[in-house]
């Protein structure tokens, strides 16, 4: 059973680029949810997606954005990149109701430069 | 707003040794749930153990325990025999108990176990 898959692994972008990250949910999870890991750093909520739809969102700006398809699986669209976007983005999938957790990703790196 | 603080960068544990790692939390709300995820240089957050806020027993994995103080908000993770595969960071999270989960986690800092052999 395949878990949580994200892609690219490795990504080098150029100050105000725009880039999209991709995650497929593990096999039976609806939701999908997002982090932004700074080197050093705990993982930061970005936003969640259930049903096609951003359920809540943290304390980032506009230029973060999202998607879910259908088959749940999500993008991460990061628009104008400042070189303060450069980490770690995971992707967590879990049921609507995470009693037991989130299972995640082993993230997509970003640096920008 | 929930904060989680990680007062330990980093420890270190002889092989087959116990270690504790500290948590401690604040939050208004009475109904939420903690957890330990432990990442290691692959960098996927692996679960390790999980308390219910509303459950007064310890949450038990193994070799894995937590020492749940609710009134106190401490959350500390002990590993018993240590093992060179333990090492990792380890982050603590809480998540609310209201709207489903929708708010994500929150995490702390992360505490670097080094496990020495």
């Amino acid at each position: 059973d395949a878990g949580v898959t994200q892609s690219p692994t490795h990504l080098i972008k150029t100050r105000g680029q725009q880039v999209t990250l991709r995650c497929s949910p593990k096999s039976g999870h609806d939701t999908v949810s997002w982090y932004q890991q700074a080197l050093g750093q705990g993982p930061q909520f970005i936003f969640q997606y259930y049903e096609e739809e951003e359920r809540q969102r943290g304390n980032f700006p506009d230029r973060f954005s999202g998607h879910q398809f259908p088959n749940y699986s999500s993008e991460l669209n990061v628009n104008a990149l400042l070189l303060g976007d450069s980490a770690l983005y995971l992707c967590a999938s879990s049921w609507s109701h995470p009693n037991y957790g989130y299972t995640f990703g082993s993230g997509t790196r970003l640096t920008v430069v | 707003a929930q904060t989680v603080t990680q007062s330990q960068p980093e420890m270190s544990v002889q092989e087959a040794e116990t270690v504790t790692l500290s948590c401690t939390y604040d939050t208004s709300e009475s109904d939420y749930y903690l957890f330990w995820y432990k990442q290691p240089p692959s960098r996927q957050m692996i679960l390790v153990i999980r308390q219910e806020a509303y459950k007064q027993q310890n949450a038990t994995e193994n070799r894995f325990s937590v020492n749940f103080q609710k009134a106190a908000k401490s959350f500390s993770l002990k590993i018993s025999d240590s093992q060179l595969g333990d090492a990792a960071m380890y982050f603590c999270a809480y998540r609310s108990g209201r709207g489903g989960g929708a708010d994500g986690l929150t995490f702390g800092k992360g505490t670097h176990l080094i496990i020495q052999p």
